[in-house]
């Protein structure tokens, strides 16, 4: 596509209840990047994924954080057992191989509130 | 380990104005730095950004940022603000291998008419 696109773009969810988050990458863009965004603190970085290696799981918070990739492309985060403090802004990203040439494109993003 | 720091959380200029946004970054190789601004309720997208060479970087939107090595330091500038520029900025640092691109918390700018 032409931009990365996430979904949903808000989301709210009962505590306790699980939720995923769908990131669909910019066609032909081998890495990918989940970031979090709470109020005042920035993105917090959370997983990566790089072609068919072994991803960076290295940000997530707890095990109640997962996230896959299939076939190289689309992404799921998935949050289990919901908290409050999970209440944030989830960015997702994709960039070529080497990012050092155009950066990161983020998406929009996927607002999730915990109630 | 990387860092950044954004000291000002909120600055407000006028329009027409001069700005500054300061970005002070930690990191023991040569960075790759990068300024992303964010609309309310929109992605994050990338203004300008530093790998090496010419110290003095220009980007879109009319913004600019100059690398300073000794003062460790990565200032965004612009020489007259428009009320479109109303939003919140970003500076990350990244480098050679590392793929993990760390984010300052960020700078709110409000534009007043």
């Amino acid at each position: 596509g032409a931009g990365v696109s996430q979904s949903p773009s808000n989301k709210v969810t009962e505590k306790g209840k699980d939720v995923e988050l769908r990131c669909d990458p910019i066609s032909g863009h081998t890495a990918l990047y989940w970031y979090r965004q709470s109020l005042g603190q920035g993105l917090e970085f959370l997983i990566y994924f790089q072609g068919n290696s072994a991803p960076d799981k290295s940000g997530l918070p707890s095990d109640r954080f997962s996230a896959e990739r299939t076939g190289g492309s689309v992404s799921t985060l998935t949050i289990q057992r919901t908290q409050q403090e999970d209440s944030a802004v989830y960015l997702c990203a994709s960039s070529l191989a080497d990012y050092t040439n155009y950066g990161y494109t983020f998406g929009s993003g996927t607002r999730l509130t915990v109630v | 380990a990387q860092s950044v720091t954004q000291p000002d959380i909120h600055i407000t200029v006028s329009e027409g104005a001069s700005l500054e946004l300061r970005c002070n970054y930690s990191y023991g190789a040569t960075p790759y730095l990068f300024w992303y601004v964010q609309s309310p309720g929109q992605g994050l997208q990338l203004l300008l950004k530093y790998f090496s060479g010419d110290t003095l970087v220009q980007g879109i939107k009319g913004f600019e940022a100059e690398f300073k090595r000794s003062q460790s330091s990565f200032n965004l500038r612009k020489p007259s603000v428009h009320w479109s520029d109303a939003a919140e900025y970003f500076c990350a640092v990244g480098g050679g291998s590392n793929y993990k691109l760390t984010f300052g918390k960020g700078t709110l700018l409000t534009v007043n008419p």
